[in-house]
């Protein structure tokens, strides 16, 4: 078990360029989660995966951000034309989920710099 | 919806102190509530999980409690040191995701 892994760790680009992040589960886990989190404040849930199927998207995701779970194992989430309120700190999160409340793991997070 | 909210936002105390960070939440629909600690610009370590069931949980120098009739949570830590400095959050299980206070920020001086 080696944890949650997230890459790259940082990120920096231009207003407008289009931008993707990879989060590795802990292997065996079921449920992924993605997170942003801006200075000063707690993170804010975005969408999570069960499997390779996406149930639930908060409406913080704009129609600019997408997020795959192919095959039910890493994640990628995707931010097209990037502005720059989308600088933040991005996290990823995995749990094992079976039937009642889980406990969420999370990685070291993507630092997302759009200039 | 679900609003967490932290209090105090800031706190700075000599080392030795034992201090309580609180935490409410307005909606006592949740599954379970975390405390989590964050170091500047790293992810989260969680603390100590409190099922909805339950009453507190104990971690070393760390007491979390929960009343979710009253929508409280506070987390007391014993005998500051200057290694706990950080940004701790609470974080309630809401529906299917972690709803997230905007964290209290310790610092402990030595």
């Amino acid at each position: 078990d080696t944890g949650v892994s997230q890459n790259p760790r940082h990120k920096i680009t231009k207003r407008g360029q289009n931008v993707t992040f990879r989060c590795d589960p802990i292997s065996e886990h079921n449920r992924l989660y993605w997170y942003r989190q801006t200075l000063g404040q707690g993170p804010e849930f975005l969408t999570y995966f069960q499997n390779e199927a996406q149930l639930e998207k908060s409406r913080l995701l704009s129609d600019r951000f997408s997020a795959e779970r192919p095959k039910g194992s890493f994640s990628t989430l995707e931010i097209q034309r990037t502005e720059q309120g989308d600088s933040a700190m991005y996290l990823c999160a995995s749990s094992r989920f079976e039937g009642n409340a889980d406990t969420q793991y999370f990685g070291p997070g993507t630092r997302l710099t759009v200039l | 919806k679900q609003e967490v909210t932290q209090i105090p936002a800031a706190l700075s105390v000599p080392e030795g102190e034992n201090l309580v960070l609180n935490c409410s939440f307005t909606d006592s629909a949740i599954y379970n509530l975390q405390w989590f600690r964050q170091d500047p610009g790293k992810g989260l370590t969680s603390l100590l999980l409190i099922q909805s069931s339950q009453r507190e949980q104990t971690s070393g120098r760390l007491n979390a409690s929960l009343d979710k009739s009253s929508g409280r949570s506070t987390l007391y830590i014993a005998a500051s040191q200057p290694g706990d400095s950080a940004t701790y959050l609470c974080a309630v299980t809401f529906g299917n995701k972690l709803v997230f206070g905007a964290g209290t920020i310790l610092r402990v001086k030595s």
